[in-house]
């Protein structure tokens, strides 16, 4: 799990700024989920995509956050208008194609730890 | 949709005793129970798993049972170390829903 790989490491932004996270899977994943963890709680679901598809994003706010996974290049998180209530760790995850032994197997990059000052 | 309960919220034990954390999930779809170590700052890392067709995995000091009937699973960890010490979390995915819907965490202590 240690080929998941996510930067910015740490993030500050003032209210109002853009914050885009930066997310490239494991050797040969296809599958890249996000999460959100805030102090002290446990990790909720954002959005999961394929290359160039967003598979399901019921958990991801309707306005201000967007996710993408391009056909190149790694999965990027971007929010918009940054909030105070934005501060927490956020996790992305990988898994492999489908069809293969331990595809729901999901292994989770170092994070990037958003700060809304 | 899915909810995962996990108890208990923090658990203190002796180094050498035994560790168990239990989970509850709502939606018998779900066929895949995994576990995971949290550091503090640190990624949350797989140390178990477990898939619906199987009733017990063990890997070393680790095991984690699964009652399907009454959906809920658990964790058991012997002849704790203080490297124990973390929150673990567990979680569980519905058949092809490929989310991973997680418990609240437990913090673990090994006290020396």
């Amino acid at each position: 799990n240690a080929g998941v790989m996510q930067n910015p490491r740490h993030l500050v932004r003032r209210r109002g700024q853009e914050a885009r996270l930066r997310c490239s899977p494991m050797k040969g994943h296809s599958h890249v989920y996000w999460y959100r963890q805030l102090p002290e709680e446990g990790l909720k679901f954002m959005v999961y995509l394929q290359k160039e598809n967003i598979i399901d994003e019921s958990g991801m706010p309707k306005e201000r956050f967007s996710a993408e996974f391009p056909k190149e290049g790694p999965s990027i998180l971007r929010i918009q208008q940054v909030v105070r209530g934005d501060s927490a760790a956020y996790f992305c995850a990988s898994s492999p194609r489908p069809g293969g032994a331990g595809t729901d197997t999901q292994y989770f990059g170092p994070g990037t730890r958003l700060t809304v000052l | 949709g899915e909810n995962v309960e996990q108890h208990p919220s923090t658990l203190s034990v002796q180094e050498g005793d035994s560790a168990v954390i239990k989970c509850t999930y709502s939606d018998s779809a779900s066929n895949y129970f995994p576990w995971y170590k949290q550091e503090l700052g640190k990624r949350p890392q797989l140390i178990i798993d477990i898939r619906s067709n199987v009733g017990e995995k063990k890997d070393q000091r680790i095991a984690v049972t699964l009652n399907k009937t009454a959906k809920h699973f658990s964790l058991h960890i012997t002849e704790t170390q203080p490297e124990d010490s973390a929150v673990y979390f567990c979680a569980a995915i519905i058949q092809g829903a490929q989310k991973l819907v997680f418990g609240q965490g437990t913090r673990l202590t090994i006290n020396p």
